[in-house]
């Protein structure tokens, strides 16, 4: 039974195409993340959620849109896909958004946009 | 501007010996420090953390040490073992309150037997 569970694992499409990444995670957790890894395998924090409320939105494009139903989901929904969007997206929980607390990762979606 | 800095892309060490890998970082104001270990087609698995106000924690084969005045952290597995083959990320906290991590790019690890 996966902690964190991400789909699809891969993810092709053309440019200008609206897809989406979805985040499971059944550990409990309360806050939740999206990372991007691009081609130069920078690890960047996109958005976080505590409880369904958004904590951190880093600079990213207004076409990624996250959303969370519930404390164990949070989905990544991308509008009008570009050629720069092509990156391993992770998604990721911990515990608690305040204090130290490590974060536990999904399998990653390699998403190529052509 | 890549506050947290892991200049080794590639390590390749001996079955038996010791890993040293290496972090630097620019920001004083990080106070708290991980390292994670991914292997292909897998998401990051957390290691072992610090805290800035220790300058060594230890769990079993790994250690971790952090050098403040340098800005400077590493971690140390000893014995390595051809299943520590990996690449390892450091990652630092940027405020207290909401635990924002910054990444490292990486370090390959390779554990010859």
């Amino acid at each position: 039974d996966t902690a964190v569970s991400q789909t699809p694992k891969y993810l092709v499409t053309q440019m200008g195409n609206d897809k989406s990444i979805k985040c499971e995670q059944n550990l409990g957790h309360d806050t939740m993340y999206w990372y991007k890894q691009d081609s130069k395998k920078f690890l960047k924090i996109m958005f976080s959620y505590n409880n369904k409320e958004l904590i951190i939105n880093e600079t990213v494009p207004n076409r990624f849109s996250p959303k969370s139903p519930d404390k164990a989901h949070l989905n990544l929904h991308i509008n009008s896909l570009e050629l720069g969007d092509s990156a391993v997206y992770f998604c990721a929980s911990s515990l608690r958004m305040t204090g130290p607390s490590e974060q536990y990762f999904g399998p990653g979606t390699r998403l190529t946009v052509t | 501007d890549q506050q947290v800095k892991q200049n080794s892309p590639s390590l390749s060490v001996q079955e038996g010996r010791i890993s040293i890998l290496n972090c630097d970082y620019t920001n004083s104001m990080f106070d708290y420090f991980l390292w994670y270990k991914k292997y292909p087609a897998e998401g990051p698995t957390f290691l072992i953390s610090i805290s800035s106000i220790k300058d060594k924690n230890e769990d079993g084969r790994f250690t971790v040490f952090l050098n403040k005045s340098a800005k400077h952290l590493s971690l140390h597995i000893v014995p390595s073992q051809p299943g520590d083959s990996a690449v390892y990320f450091c990652a630092a906290s940027v405020e207290k309150g909401t635990y924002k991590y910054i990444f490292g790019t990486g370090t390959r690890l390779k554990v010859l037997a």
